[in-house]
């Protein structure tokens, strides 16, 4: 079946610019999280959602960065005034439900660079 | 701040040996433990899981894990130059179920 996917793949943008990133996950997956990678990291988690709503967005790092899921499906992160530490691969995952011990299946990322 | 380690290496080995990976996590009530492989440029792909002490084998894998030492190991057996990768650990924090990630270890297979 079809895997998560994310779009764009890449986005270049400018300091001070507001970007949306999509993601669609695994069909039938209630649970979705979003995280960040940078390079030589392993990635880092932002925020997750169960359903509609965000059950943890304890790692969005400031009030620039906001994530939407409204049917339960799709989910866009949001980044507002970006700056050029924001460039990273954006990675989104999901899975069957939120309990702990359900495997996360990741999308191929979108590449942003803040220029 | 929940900490999972592993050493970045690179590690190198011939083809047809044993690859051992290792990771240390600081979360005592962490319970859920995953392997993911990530290529260069490429999204990290799930290989295992584990949830109880002791080992789980899934053809040339094993994961191993022992909570009361906080420890969690991939063996590759039979390891294949397509096997070069970086490694990821990740672990399920008490009362979290997003993941936390090692830095990765960085396996080179020599044919």
């Amino acid at each position: 079946g079809a895997g998560v996917s994310q779009t764009p793949s890449n986005k270049v943008t400018e300091k001070g610019k507001y970007v949306e990133l999509r993601c669609d996950p695994i069909s039938g997956h209630t649970a979705l999280y979003w995280y960040r990678q940078s390079l030589g990291q392993g990635p880092e988690f932002l925020i997750y959602f169960q359903g509609t709503g965000a059950a943890d967005d304890s790692g969005l790092p400031n009030d620039r960065f906001f994530a939407v899921r409204p049917e339960g499906s799709v989910s866009t992160l949001k980044i507002q005034r970006t700056e050029r530490g924001d460039s990273a691969v954006y990675l989104c995952a999901s899975s069957l439900d939120s309990t702990g011990a359900r495997a996360q299946y990741f999308g191929p990322g979108t590449r942003l660079l803040v220029l | 701040q929940k900490e999972v380690e592993q050493n970045s290496g690179p590690l190198s080995v011939p083809e047809g040996a044993i690859a051992s990976l290792n990771c240390t996590y600081s979360d005592r009530g962490s319970q859920s433990f995953f392997w993911y492989r990530q290529y260069s440029g490429k999204s990290p792909e799930l290989i295992m899981f584990i949830y109880s002490n002791g080992d789980k084998e899934d053809g040339r894998f094993t994961a191993q894990l022992n909570k009361a030492s906080q420890y969690v190991s991939l063996l590759i057996r039979d390891s294949q130059p397509s096997d070069s990768a970086t490694y990821l650990c990740a672990v399920t924090g008490s009362g979290a179920n997003n993941l936390f990630f090692g830095t990765g270890t960085r396996l080179t297979v020599i044919p």
